[in-house]
């Protein structure tokens, strides 16, 4: 199976843009969750979408958004970039059922805002 | 507080020998997973191994292993005849059981194996 794509894999953005990351997971996986690692902060939850919905929220402004499309490929949203959003983006791939639970990233999209 | 910590920010091996490094987690939940991942330069995260915290007995996967100890919320990875290619970050990370795939991350080790 081809595992999970992330597009674009860099980005320089400018202070007030948005900016949107596309994940493709692995065929078959339901669920998508993003993350930003930063050096300073490590690696942070975003949030999870499974089967479209948002299951999970971490703790990030509303400037951060998703969404799940029913081929379960997802996309994250970046409105209003500030400095300290430049961080690399992972988007990680699961099965999402309860049985299951390990997750499989992407090689990320790093972000750079000036 | 759900956290994870990592006490050795940095290491390093001889090609060959054996190395070992130290997670502590805290979580109130009795069902979780926990998980150690590896991210090379190229920065793609890479699954190396998990435990199921029901599970006593302590995964292997090839060349390495963890010891997993409950009551002390510790979870160690050892790493069997280093090879130069297994210079990376490593991350220890949990998941609480349940509709949620947030996974909790420490801040990692950097490990150098040396030839």
């Amino acid at each position: 199976k081809a595992g999970v794509t992330q597009t674009p894999r860099y980005l320089i953005k400018t202070r007030g843009q948005q900016v949107t990351l596309s994940c493709s997971p692995i065929s078959g996986h339901r669920s998508v969750s993003w993350y930003q690692q930063t050096p300073g902060q490590g690696l942070q939850f975003l949030f999870e979408y499974f089967s479209e919905t948002q299951r999970n929220k971490g703790n990030f402004p509303g400037r951060f958004s998703g969404r799940q499309f029913s081929n379960s490929r997802s996309e994250m949203n970046v409105s209003t970039l500030e400095l300290g959003d430049s961080a690399l983006y992972l988007c990680a791939s699961s099965p999402g059922l309860t049985s299951n639970y390990e997750q499989y990233f992407g090689p990320g999209t790093r972000l750079t805002v000036t | 507080a759900q956290t994870v910590t990592q006490s050795q920010p940095e290491m390093s091996v001889q090609e060959a020998e054996t190395v070992t490094l130290s997670c502590t987690y805290d979580t109130s939940e009795n069902n979780y997973y926990l998980f150690w991942y590896k991210q090379p330069p190229s920065r793609q995260m890479i699954l190396v191994i998990r435990q199921e915290a029901y599970k006593q007995q302590n995964a292997t996967e090839n060349r390495f292993s963890v010891n997993f100890q409950k009551a002390a919320k510790s979870f160690s990875l050892k790493i069997s005849d280093s090879q130069l290619g297994d210079t990376a970050m490593y991350f220890c990370a949990f998941i609480n059981a349940g509709n949620n795939r947030k996974l909790i991350w420490g801040l990692g080790t950097s490990l150098a194996v040396n030839p």
